[in-house]
């Protein structure tokens, strides 16, 4: 079965600050790997995905994370929040070609200070 | 593009009654994928759709649950007799076929229906 860790359900971070997301999952098979954000009142809009090319993936808005097998880690970064960044962020993995169900974290909330 | 849509946004019922939550995926996409958030948890996968027929119906808690996908263009989901750990956000997901090689397409999602059960 897989499973994801977010850790820390708030994140708190001032606006121009290094955001940092931390997500590990546990896989049987070689993942597929995604995060997605929610704004208030909206759905939720893909970010990134890795898909076994390049490990250091780029998403939109400016994020970006990186597949580390070895630490069975995706963290999420993006080197200077703002304040529109303020949203609940989801890491989820998924088998690909074996089932394209997502499996989702917790989700993480981020808060941006002016 | 018209994305994927959802109906009600919100609806609040009484335990016992019934309720029916309706997606329409975006057009031309194979695969409808319903998911749940309870409060506090985390989203869970309930079933997937490829066309009209159920794939994959792991994670629907219960009979009360049907799910359906007529003519394999949109989808309802209802529930009945609800109950009240029925309640939280039911989301509802597209994409296209699956290329060749099995590559993960992207999963759209609607803005979800919140649903509260007294």
């Amino acid at each position: 079965a897989q499973s994801v860790t977010q850790l820390g359900s708030h994140v708190s971070v001032s606006e121009g600050a290094l955001v940092l997301l931390r997500c590990n999952y546990s896989s049987s098979v070689p993942p597929y790997l995604f995060w997605y954000v929610q704004y208030p009142n909206q759905g939720l809009q893909l970010l990134l995905k890795y898909t076994s090319a390049a490990t250091l993936v780029k998403g939109i808005n400016g994020f970006e994370a990186e597949f580390k097998k070895s630490e069975t880690s995706f963290h999420l970064t993006k080197p200077s929040a703002h304040m529109s960044d303020a949203a609940e962020y989801f890491c989820a993995v998924s088998k690909g070609a074996a089932g394209n169900k997502l499996t989702f974290g917790g989700g993480t909330r981020v808060l941006v200070k002016p | 593009e018209a994305g994927v849509t959802q109906f009600p946004s919100h609806s609040v019922i009484e335990k016992g009654q019934t309720v029916t939550l309706r997606c329409d995926p975006i057009s031309g996409h194979d695969n409808l994928y319903w998911y749940r958030r309870v409060m506090g948890k985390e989203i869970k996968f309930l079933l997937h759709f490829v066309k009209e027929s159920k794939q994959d119906e792991s994670g629907m808690p219960n009979n009360r649950f049907l799910a359906e996908r007529t003519g394999g263009t949109y989808s309802t989901l209802k529930v009945q007799p609800a109950e009240l750990e029925d309640s939280g956000v039911y989301f509802c997901a597209s994409s296209q076929a699956r290329t060749s090689g099995g590559v993960q397409e992207t999963q759209y999602f609607g803005p979800g229906t919140r649903l509260l059960v007294l």
